[in-house]
């Protein structure tokens, strides 16, 4: 079975400086992991994807995550955190060939000026 | 192009009540999905549509949930009987089959349906 854990649930970051979110992922095969976004009153939004190709994966509006298998991690960054950053961010595994999605509690990002 | 559609947006119902939650998926997309997120949590898998038949219904909670989606495009969840616990957001995702691998994308989520059972 897979699991996904995110080991903060709020993060404080200023304007400006980096952001990191730390994802732990347990999957019985090679995983397809994911970040989504869910800002408030919104639909959840796709931040990019790892399907087993680069280790390296780069999403939209600066963000990106390093799969390392060792670690079973997958950790988004971001070098400069923006107002428009503030929101809910969810890590999240595939298995299977119907790609149910399991996702972690999530982090909440709150960005000060 | 038009995403994924969820109506109605809120519902709030009493105790006991029988609803209907509908999603309509972006056109063209052969694999749906619906899960639920509680207050404060990520969401949770419900099931999941390859076309017509549900092939994945696992993450119903009990016999008092079913969805259905007749023609292969629109969906619908229904929950009799609603409890207090059922009160959540209720998502619906959509994804297209890659043609050449046969393996499904993304999921393009919708907005939700906030259900409420007072």
């Amino acid at each position: 079975a897979q699991s996904v854990t995110q080991l903060d649930s709020h993060v404080s970051v200023s304007e400006g400086t980096p952001v990191l979110l730390r994802c732990n992922y347990s999957s019985s095969y090679s995983p397809s992991l994911f970040w989504y976004v869910q800002h408030p009153n919104k639909g959840l939004q796709l931040l990019l994807k790892y399907t087993s190709a680069a280790t390296l994966v780069k999403g939209i509006n600066g963000f990106e995550a390093e799969f390392k298998k060792s670690e079973t991690s997958f950790h988004l960054t971001k070098p400069s955190a923006h107002m428009s950053d503030a929101a809910e961010y969810f890590c999240v595994v595939s298995e299977g060939a119907g790609n149910k999605l399991t996702f972690g509690g999530g982090t909440r990002v709150l960005v000060k000026p | 192009g038009a995403g994924v559609s969820q109506t109605p947006s809120n519902k709030v119902t009493e105790k006991g009540k029988y609803v209907e939650l509908r999603c309509d998926p972006i056109s063209g997309h052969t694999a749906l999905y619906w899960y639920r997120q509680s207050l404060g949590q990520g969401p949770e898998f419900l099931i999941y549509f390859q076309g017509t038949g549900a092939a994945d219904d696992s993450g119903l909670p009990n016999d008092r949930f079913f969805a259905v989606r007749p023609e292969g495009s629109v969906s619908t969840l229904k929950i009799q009987r609603t409890e207090r616990g059922d009160s959540a957001v209720y998502l619906c995702a959509s994804s297209p089959r890659n043609p050449g691998t046969g393996k499904y994308n993304e999921q393009f989520f919708g907005p939700g349906t906030r259900l409420t059972v007072l």
